[in-house]
This record gives C-alpha cells, sequence and structure tokens, in this order.
C-alpha cells in the first residue's frame, strides 16, 4: 500500500530534550515536506526536501532541522524543544511534476507533540 | 506572496443536500494548481480534488466537484448529496507552479446533520 508513515503518532516530551519525529514514504517520491497545523493559523511549511541531500526552509524553520541521507526518510529534528513547538506535525510527499516541482503532495497521518 | 483565504469558517448542511465551500486566493502566476484536502476527526490530510489552472474544465470526483473562475481566482468546493462522512475541516491549498511550496487556507468545518 502507498503511503506515508511518520513516528511516533503522539509524543509529550520537557523543554530541552531532544527528539526526533520520523517520516518515511514508500511510493519513490522525490520531494518530502514537513508542515505543522496550529489553531487558526492552517497548515504552515517547515522544511522540504526536492532530493537527497537537498533541503530549504519553508515559512516556519526556526528551532527544527531535517535531513535527506535517503530517498524514503525525512526526518524531523527538534534540538531543544520549547512549548511553542507544541502542534500537530504532518510530513508529505510528491513526485516530481511537470514543471519539475511537486506534483499533488501526499501526508502522513501526523504526530501531536506536547512540549511541556 | 501567495494567499488563499476561507471566508467561511463554519458550515452546515443536512445529509443528502449540496454545500459550496469557498475559497479565494492570490496570486499574479498564470500557472498554479489548487487543491481542496479534508482532514476528518482522525486528522488526517485526504486529497479531495486537484485543479491545475490551465485547464478550463472544472475538476470533477464522485460527488465532489469544483467551479474554477480563474479571472475571479475562486475555486469552490462544491459537495452533492452529503454523507455523514462528509463532515470535516476542508483546506484549500494552493502551488504555484515551478514552486515547491503549498499555501493552506485556514480551513472550513463542516457538519452534516442527520
Amino acid at each position: 500500500e502507498a503511503q506515508v508513515t511518520q513516528n511516533p503518532r503522539y509524543l509529550i516530551t520537557v523543554t530541552g530534550k531532544k527528539l526526533t519525529v520520523t517520516c518515511s514514504q514508500n511510493m519513490n517520491h522525490e520531494y518530502m515536506s514537513w508542515y505543522r497545523q496550529d489553531p487558526g493559523l492552517g497548515l504552515r511549511q517547515i522544511y522540504y526536501s526536492m532530493n537527497v541531500e537537498v533541503t530549504d526552509k519553508g515559512d516556519v524553520p526556526e528551532g527544527y532541522k531535517v535531513s535527506r541521507k535517503e530517498k524514503r526518510n525525512f526526518p524531523l529534528i527538534l534540538e531543544s524543544p520549547s512549548p511553542n513547538q507544541t502542534s500537530l506535525y504532518f510530513c508529505a510527499s510528491a513526485r516530481k511534476g511537470v514543471y519539475g516541482t511537486p506534483d499533488t503532495q501526499y501526508f502522513g497521518p501526523g504526530t501531536r507533540l506536547t512540549v511541556l | 506572496a501567495q494567499t488563499v483565504t476561507q471566508s467561511q469558517p463554519e458550515m452546515s448542511v443536512q445529509e443528502a443536500e449540496t454545500v459550496t465551500l469557498s475559497c479565494t486566493y492570490d496570486t499574479s502566476e498564470s500557472d498554479y494548481y489548487l487543491f481542496w484536502y479534508k482532514q476528518p476527526p482522525s486528522r488526517q490530510m485526504i486529497l479531495v480534488i486537484r485543479q491545475e489552472a490551465y485547464k478550463q474544465q472544472n475538476a470533477t470526483e464522485n460527488r465532489f466537484s469544483v467551479n474554477f473562475q480563474k479571472a475571479a481566482k475562486s475555486f469552490s468546493l462544491k459537495i452533492s448529496d452529503s454523507q455523514l462522512g462528509d463532515a470535516a475541516m476542508y483546506f484549500c491549498a494552493y502551488n504555484q507552479g515551478g514552486s515547491e511550496k503549498l499555501v493552506f487556507g485556514k480551513g472550513t468545518k463542516l457538519t452534516v446533520n442527520p
């Protein structure tokens, strides 16, 4: 089954404790991205990657890191989480479209993160 | 910067009836994609429908169809024969051709009444 998976689905942590949220896709998509969703703000892009070893900042990258060492994986790293990073996080992937940029994005199930 | 506006924070519809959700967007580009995503209580983001700006024909997926008005920069979603399972948050999203960014509206919460 074609899918985007995220782990963990739920996480409660404390300020300053480094954490990683994993994202994996089995569709051989070139493009992967991370979003956060907050009430009243919709989804905002954190980072994206157009291919292995190629990453770039989205609209809200502060406090996050990513890496793309393999095509299928795109982990999101919070080196020193803070309470304002409490949010619902989505990973998405897409194949490269006609413009060389992402076609339709498919989303993972989400990770609900609480930072105390 | 491109923006997407959903002017209806909440909508409701009776089961089996039709409802239209509004979306407008701001862009100076001519090549782009528009999407509607559904987010049920499970929080999963599910693609409902997609429209390429160069296509004049409105996209349709079963009970879901769009009214794409390029000149007016409007992209509304029509749900026909509404079902209880259609209850969800609906997000309109814009992707400029040649861009890696997907810009979302703030969503419309749809309630379906039995």
